[in-house]
């Protein structure tokens, strides 16, 4: 167990919809990251926030937004879903900004769009 | 952006020995990884370099080399939960770039 919890587990929706995913974060640790992992993709970085700032930017859509709150859990919001967007989503946290802090992944959340 | 390189799947026999080969090319490097990937479940870190050389971690070692751009992770005395995918991941710039990942799969 990482500490770091996602909810939902599994969630299944239709295209056209919007959905939210929740991460808390380890107690203490600052940074929160999103990823998603689809079968053809693999392990792709979306979105970074570091105590309460957006601080980096992967391959995000434009259909997907993030935001941390004060009390540094975050929620990753998917808009307009297409059934590419099918995917396993993990949020990790780390302590800090710096390239030597580890990142602690959740379990993810299994979006299935039908 | 990065380009990770490694291989697709490798197969070795329980108690042996496997090296996992990472080549990556990237500007504003600051920091390779390794994780562990069973199916389905989500990555554990097993190894972080940002210098040269082999950091060594029990049956796991990972090796860099920034001017060649190459690390590799060494798994010995193989276990059958080693059966899973190995993600080897850069960090420049705050990002952390992954690689598709290798597929290990241990036989008894």
């Amino acid at each position: 167990d990482s500490g770091v919890t996602q909810t939902p587990k599994h969630l299944i929706t239709a295209t056209g919809q919007r959905v939210t995913l929740r991460c808390s974060p380890r107690s203490g640790d600052l940074s929160v990251y999103w990823y998603q992992q689809s079968l053809d993709q693999g392990l792709q970085f979306l979105i970074q926030y570091y105590n309460g700032e957006e601080r980096a930017k992967g391959n995000i859509l434009e259909r997907f937004s993030a935001q941390q709150f004060p009390d540094l859990h975050s929620e990753l919001n998917l808009s307009s879903l297409e059934l590419g967007d099918s995917a396993l989503y993990f949020c990790a946290s780390s302590v800090g900004l710096g390239s030597d802090y580890e990142q602690y992944f959740g379990p993810g959340t299994r979006l299935t769009v039908t | 952006g990065q380009n990770i390189d490694q291989p697709t799947e490798m197969t070795a026999t329980e108690g042996a020995i496997v090296q996992i080969n990472c080549t990556y090319q990237t500007s504003g490097f600051n920091g390779l990884f390794w994780y562990q990937q069973h199916a389905g479940e989500a990555p554990t870190f097993l190894s972080y370099n940002v210098l040269d050389g082999l950091e060594e971690k029990g049956r796991f070692s990972s090796f860099l080399s920034r001017s060649k751009g190459y690390s590799y992770l060494l798994l010995k005395e193989l276990q059958m939960k080693d059966s899973a995918s190995y993600l080897c991941a850069v960090r420049a710039d705050y990002k952390l770039s992954f690689g598709a990942g290798t597929t290990v799969t241990v036989r008894a």
